[in-house]
């Protein structure tokens, strides 16, 4: 079983700031998908950005990457120039690959609560 | 464009009551999913669909019913409603598409109280 582990109950950064989230994640797989998910007070679960672990290359998203370390299972996101809007919690997911004709199971981590401050 | 539609958006049940969760999607997406997400917690898998007539248990599916009669429609039941599924559900759905996966949509989520 994979778990995702997210220590980092609550970060606060200042607006235009840059700030790193931490992800972890424990699993037997080579091949698998990670994944992070926006949930702002709205309740709607945003997908942000995800990184296919085959390849090397750290995905990004305008103002946010990732730092993908395949080798220490860690799977960073870092948002740039931060806005007021970038408030909420970020969930990290860990997702195998899936075979044909199976679903795409995601394991979550227990989130990050994201204030952004003026 | 709709994507994944949750109803009811809140609901407050006594113990021992039953309900139906509905979702439904307009996206023709073949796989279907449910997720409770506890306070201060990630989300957890309960049930699945690859497609309609096919459901699998997800980590915690003790409690809950699924059917998928449909491509669009995969209702959520609980029967004996019990304090411990007092959460938040979500639905969510995605595409197979080949050897390549595409990411899951989720509709805003039901709040559920059970007092």
């Amino acid at each position: 079983a994979q778990t995702v582990t997210q220590s980092q109950p609550e970060m606060s950064v200042q607006e235009a700031e840059t700030v790193t989230l931490s992800c972890t994640y424990d699993t037997s797989e080579n091949n698998y998908y990670l994944f992070w998910y926006k949930q702002p007070p709205s309740r709607q679960m945003i997908l942000v950005i995800r990184q296919e672990a085959y390849k090397q290359q750290n995905a990004t998203e305008n103002r946010f990457s990732v730092n993908f370390q395949k080798a220490a299972k860690s799977f960073s996101l870092k948002i740039s120039d931060s806005q007021l809007g970038d408030t909420a919690m970020y969930f990290c997911a860990f997702m195998k690959h899936p075979n044909t004709g199976t679903a795409s199971k995601l394991t979550f981590g227990t989130g990050t609560r994201l204030q952004v401050t003026l | 464009n709709a994507g994944v539609t949750q109803t009811p958006k809140f609901r407050i049940l006594k113990i021992g009551q039953s309900m139906t969760l509905q979702c439904t999607q307009d996206m023709n997406h073949n796989y279907m999913y449910w997720y409770r997400q506890d306070p201060g917690m990630g989300l957890k898998l309960i049930y699945y669909s690859v497609g309609a007539g096919i459901t699998d248990k997800g980590e915690v599916p003790n409690g809950y019913n699924v059917s998928r009669s449909t491509t669009e429609d995969f209702p959520l039941r609980l029967e004996l409603a019990a304090p411990s599924q007092t959460s938040v559900y979500f639905c969510a759905s995605s595409l197979m598409m080949g050897r390549s996966n595409s990411p899951l949509h989720f509709g805003n989520g039901t709040r559920l109280t059970v007092t």
